[in-house]
């Protein structure tokens, strides 16, 4: 079964943390999304990258940066983690070309900075 | 259907009774849509998809229609169940490979 795997479900940090949240993906995908999710604002594009070490800003890119070093791993940084950030973290991975893309998601990762 | 807000629309329906959803997608030029789930506290699973050529596409116990005239897309659940009980929301992908995400609709189902 094919699988994009957030290393945590829950995290609970403290103001001015430095965060890392890891996602690994399973099926050769070349591109990998990060998104946050909150209610009723559905997901919001952090960052993208199409290949090892390219990223792309997506809609909401300030306070986050975020590592491809190698394929299956895409890693979001939250440099200094700030309240405003408490959100759910969905990683995505998809195939590049024509549809349907494979386009899939992690479980989500519940960051609660306090 | 779908709208960006603080809160999310809700539907309420009885066990066994038929689920229609809706969402409106703004771009004439998108090709691909897909409706997913996402159940609390988990991330979102493909539920269907169609694409532009198509008005209909049938999965078990789920169609997808799609209006291109009116940009409007629907995901109708048959026979709704305590587990269909999630956030439903569609998906555009527009012809350079980006994906857009509605909001979400809340499905309720009453025992």
């Amino acid at each position: 079964d094919v699988k994009v795997t957030q290393s945590s479900r829950y995290l609970v940090k403290r103001t001015g943390e430095k965060v890392f949240l890891e996602c690994v993906q399973d099926m050769d995908h070349e591109n990998m999304f990060w998104y946050r999710q909150d209610p009723g604002l559905g997901l919001r594009l952090i960052y993208f990258s199409y290949d090892v070490k390219m990223k792309e800003k997506g809609d909401i890119p300030e306070g986050y940066s975020v590592s491809r070093e190698k394929k299956e791993r895409f890693s979001l940084i939250l440099e200094s983690a700030s309240t405003n950030q408490t959100s759910m973290y969905l990683c995505a991975s998809s195939t590049s070309g024509t549809a349907p893309y494979g386009y899939t998601f992690g479980s989500g990762t519940r960051l609660t900075v306090v | 259907g779908e709208s960006v807000g603080l809160h999310l629309p809700t539907l309420s329906v009885q066990e066994g009774d038929n689920s229609i959803i809706n969402c409106a997608y703004s771009n004439s030029a998108s090709d691909y849509f897909i409706w997913y789930k996402q159940e609390s506290g988990k991330g979102p699973q493909f539920i269907i998809d169609i694409r532009s050529n198509m008005d209909k596409r049938q999965g078990q116990r789920v169609t997808v229609l799609l209006n291109k005239t009116v940009k409007h897309l629907s995901l109708q659940i048959a026979a709704t169940q305590p587990g269909d009980s999630a956030v439903y929301f569609c998906a555009e992908v527009d012809n350079f490979n980006k994906f857009y995400f509605g909001s979400g609709t809340k499905l309720n189902v009453k025992p």
